[in-house]
């Protein structure tokens, strides 16, 4: 059972807007930046937001991340079906002392 | 170009070891911290170790902690995972990532060496 919660899916046709949440607690995101990742099948993880808000080197600006208080979200806009993709989240937790992962969620582009 | 390459996964006993290493290149590799993360078959991803630049501060997630044994070579720019009495539950997709500590920013990942452990 991962620390961070994330629906196993999400789905939307090209064009439209999907966010992926990512929930937490105080011990983890509530106090600590968050990573957002894709992995498309078959390939590495890709960091996709960092430090919470922050785009990766060459990660379009359709791609963005927010927080309120112990979740985060995800925001893809113009929605395209390369984007179809496994999405994690991750970030510190003070309990467990290290870096954790959320399960991850399938986006489906319908 | 930034690129880490894992070998040295394959199939292995219950019980057995296996070393994994990773080889690094196009940056500074002494200059950098680096991390392995796991991925079983079908399921999410896990850290489970943490090397300092020099090799001095090392981490392991609890699921490993006596088990593994991380180590680095900053004279070949090598990063290797010593993974004694495996588990069933060991098999997995291990990943050579870089990054710190404190924030899982792992900008570079590998393609992955596969271990599977079964008898």
């Amino acid at each position: 059972q991962s620390l961070l919660a994330q629906p196993p899916s999400a789905s939307g046709t090209p064009g439209q807007r999907v966010t992926i949440s990512c929930s937490g607690s105080s011990s983890n995101i509530g106090s600590n930046y968050v990573y957002w990742y894709h992995q498309l099948p078959g390939t590495a993880p890709k960091l996709l937001i960092f430090s919470t808000y922050q785009r990766a080197s060459g990660v379009p600006d359709r791609f963005s991340g927010s927080k309120s208080g112990t979740s985060a979200s995800l925001a893809i806009s113009g929605l395209r079906s390369e984007d179809e993709a496994e999405y994690y989240c991750a970030t510190w937790d003070d309990s467990v002392s290290g870096p954790v992962f959320g399960g991850g969620t399938k986006l489906t582009v319908l | 170009e930034v690129t880490l390459v894992e070998s040295g996964g394959g199939l292995v006993q219950p019980g057995g070891s296996l070393r994994l290493s990773c080889v690094a290149s196009g940056f500074s590799f002494n200059d950098f911290e680096m991390n392995w993360v796991r991925q079983a078959p079908g399921k999410g991803l896990e850290w489970i170790s943490y090397i300092s630049h020099s090799g001095s501060t090392i981490f392991y997630a609890a699921s490993v902690r006596g088990r593994f044994t991380v180590s680095r070579d900053n004279t070949e720019n090598s990063l290797h995972l010593q993974m004694d009495g495996l588990r069933v539950e060991d098999t997995a997709l291990y990943y050579c990532t870089r990054g710190g500590w404190r924030q899982p920013h792992f900008d570079y990942w590998g393609q992955g060496a596969p271990v599977t452990v079964s008898s």
